[in-house]
């Protein structure tokens, strides 16, 4: 079955960095874009950034840009998160989702979702 | 940015009712409209995508209908596990992509 399982959260100081990691099991992970979507605690989620399928394109929220980085290696299975200069107003659950849809971002929508990787920006 | 607005933000119905949930956004997004249902320390499921469309395995009592700026997600004859937290999300002006601030659907 698809699964998507994120790891690599925790708490992080202000102003430092983290990296989210998320595995891809049980479909042609090259074949599909990528997106990470968060959640803040009690709130809707937000999206953050799409990657395409082969990695040539990416964007992201403007909360992020700048700051964050969208990457995979497609040999790995793999999809990352690189945050940089997190801010508490970054914290949250992440999640990264498969992508649907014909188009990189019009039309498209999320599924499956992993389960989340709690990241929490604190002093 | 398009804002998307879901009303009501809660809900209290009992089971085998039928409901209705609305989102409407900032201005046109065609069909571009994506429903999803999330129960607590759960991620966000898909259940209706470009509006209409009901993803595979949703059962049939969920359908969603509107194009435009005005959707509607019903639910009819509820089970006590549709109770939950429901999302519009909005793909149509990109990027961002855009969700609605969610619906919180309770046992009366």
């Amino acid at each position: 079955q698809v699964q998507l399982v994120e790891s690599g959260g925790g708490v992080v100081q202000p102003g430092r960095s983290l990296r989210l990691s998320c595995a891809a099991s049980g479909f042609t992970f090259r074949n599909y874009a990528m997106h990470w979507v968060r959640q803040a605690p009690g709130k809707g989620p937000e999206w953050v950034a799409v990657i395409s399928y082969d990695g040539r394109n990416q964007y992201y929220a403007d909360s992020v840009k700048g700051r964050f980085t969208i990457s995979r290696d497609n040999s790995k299975n793999t999809l990352y998160l690189e945050m940089n200069n997190l801010r508490t107003e970054d914290t949250a659950m992440y999640y990264c989702a498969r992508h649907r849809g014909a188009e990189l971002l019009s039309g498209s929508w999320f599924d499956p979702w992993g389960q989340g990787i709690l990241v929490t920006v604190s002093s | 940015d398009i804002q998307m607005t879901q009303s009501p933000s809660s809900l209290s119905a009992s089971v085998g009712d039928r409901i209705s949930i609305t989102c409407r956004a900032s201005q046109s997004i065609s069909s571009h409209l994506n429903w999803y249902q999330q129960k607590p320390g759960k991620a966000p499921e898909v259940l209706i995508y470009t509006a209409s469309n009901l993803q595979s395995g949703v059962p049939s009592r969920f359908s969603g209908s509107g194009s435009g700026t005005d959707f509607t997600l019903t639910i009819s004859n509820l089970q006590p596990e549709d109770f939950a937290t429901y999302y519009c999300q909005q793909s149509y002006s990109t990027p961002p992509i855009t969700f609605g601030q969610g619906t919180r659907l309770e046992i009366q």
